[in-house]
């Protein structure tokens, strides 16, 4: 089964600009939109991003997406405690013909 | 507003099944697919299978193929998760969660459920 490839951790300090990345391949990032979920302890999945770079409606500003060719990235700036939580990208993945999701990043905020 | 609410957990002996309940609200429910994903305890997200509400096909993850069932009763609003053969290593929080946009290639969105946790004791 497909996974895209997230690095298990990062971290940063209050107001600092953290950028976790995200790996795949021309089935599913090369061909497709990237997602990007916030994942806090104990709760569903919250939608931060959606078309590789768009946010909901809600999301701060903080948040942004981008992606080229297989790899896709978020970025967080200004970043506050309240932003400690797993991050997950995923993306549709034409040879599944469903998403396929990263293994998660833990972001710590030091 | 749109919810989904899931059924309560789950305990079931190794190879049962476990059937799980989502009621979406807020919505035309036929206008949007609902995905499964499942996250084992400490694990990352893993997407299980989803029906289109509309006309009821489904397309299952491979590694669910011959055990999972999805199935969705559009008069209900409801979709149904059935997974048979239950293993300890099915132990997880089962979650349903519509999909971002109507038409193809529609991951997940912003809309989930609470979760369901199934427990199968090893």
């Amino acid at each position: 089964q497909s996974v895209l490839t997230q690095p298990p951790s990062a971290s940063g300090t209050p107001g600092q600009r953290v950028t976790i990345s995200c790996s795949g391949s021309s089935s599913n990032i090369g061909s497709n939109y990237v997602y990007w979920y916030q994942q806090l302890p104990g709760t569903a999945p919250k939608l931060l991003i959606y078309k590789s770079d768009q946010r909901p409606s809600g999301v701060p500003d903080r948040f942004s997406g981008s992606k080229s060719d297989t790899s896709a990235s978020l970025a967080i700036s200004g970043l506050r405690s309240e932003d400690e939580a797993d991050y997950y990208c995923a993306a549709w993945d034409d040879s599944l013909s469903g998403p396929v999701f990263g293994g998660g990043t833990k972001l710590t905020v030091l | 507003q749109v919810h989904l609410v899931q059924s309560g957990a789950e305990v079931r002996e190794p190879g049962a099944s476990v059937k799980v309940s989502c009621k979406a609200s807020g919505y035309i429910f036929s206008g949007f697919a609902i995905h499964w994903v499942r996250q084992a305890p400490g694990q990352r997200l893993e997407w299980m299978g989803w029906i289109n509400a509309g006309d009821g096909s489904t397309e299952y993850s491979q590694k669910f193929q011959g055990r999972l069932t999805i199935t969705s009763d559009t008069s209900a609003s409801t979709a149904y998760m059935q997974l048979s053969s239950l293993r300890s290593e099915d132990t997880a929080l089962y979650y349903c969660a519509r999909a971002y946009c109507s038409g193809n290639k529609c991951p997940c969105g912003g809309y989930w459920g609470q979760g369901t946790l199934v427990t199968v004791p090893s």
